[in-house]
């Protein structure tokens, strides 16, 4: 059973640039949650998806998207980097059964750095 | 609406000795409640959860976290700490009844986990 991956692990961009962070999900697994941890916070909810819908947002804003696709993978996208964007970029993936959602399974991260 | 407080950014112990990781919640619902461990430059992986069943939770490498719903606590404990420990290691609430977001986790800001020879 492969686990959560995520690519790239790192990536420099410039203030003001765009970029698109990619997971796949583990196998048998339809949710995909990112989350956001800056350097020595906790991981912050950006935002959810489920069956190829956003179903759920944190306090980010519309800058940040994101894209499920039929496979149950995902993307993240950034427009209009700015330099507090610099963080590690965490994707989670779950199992939905019902209107219950069983544990995350985290991938390894992308670091954005924004310079 | 759900948070999580993790009392100490820092702790120390020698090899050996007894591991305590405080964590205190806040939930409008009967919490789900987890812990998780990061290693430098990994993602974050599941030691334990709790969801409603016993209140006393063991986990891997010979963790365990208590559910005290009178002092909305849900510590982390190891009976004798292994180099191996040293880590981060959060706690996190979970917003399971919230109807659109399916288990929304709410971390706390980590705790850095020092293990002495």
């Amino acid at each position: 059973e492969t686990g959560v991956t995520q690519s790239p692990t790192h990536l420099i961009k410039t203030r003001g640039q765009q970029v698109t962070l990619r997971c796949s999900s583990q196998s048998g697994h339809n949710t995909v949650s990112w989350y956001q941890q800056a350097l020595g916070q906790g991981p912050q909810f950006i935002f959810q998806y489920y069956r190829e819908e956003e179903n759920g947002r944190g306090n980010f804003p519309p800058r940040f998207s994101g894209l499920q696709f039929p496979n149950y993978s995902s993307e993240l996208n950034v427009n209009a980097l700015e330099l507090d964007d610099s963080a590690l970029y965490l994707c989670a993936s779950s199992r939905e059964v019902g209107r219950e959602s069983y544990e995350q399974y985290f991938g390894p991260g992308t670091r954005l750095t924004v310079t | 609406a759900q948070s999580v407080t993790q009392l100490g950014s820092h702790v120390s112990v020698s090899e050996g000795a007894l591991v305590l990781l405080r964590c205190n919640y806040s939930s409008s619902v009967p919490p789900y409640l987890f812990w998780y461990v990061q290693y430098p430059n990994q993602g974050l992986q599941l030691l334990l959860k709790y969801t409603s069943a016993a209140t006393l939770v063991k986990g891997i490498n010979g963790f365990e976290a208590e559910f005290k719903k009178s002092e909305t606590s849900f510590h982390l404990t190891k009976p004798s700490a292994h180099m191996s420990d040293a880590a981060e290691y959060f706690c996190a609430v979970s917003d399971h009844n919230r109807g659109s977001t399916l288990g929304r986790l709410y971390f706390g800001r980590g705790t850095q986990l020092t293990v002495w020879p």
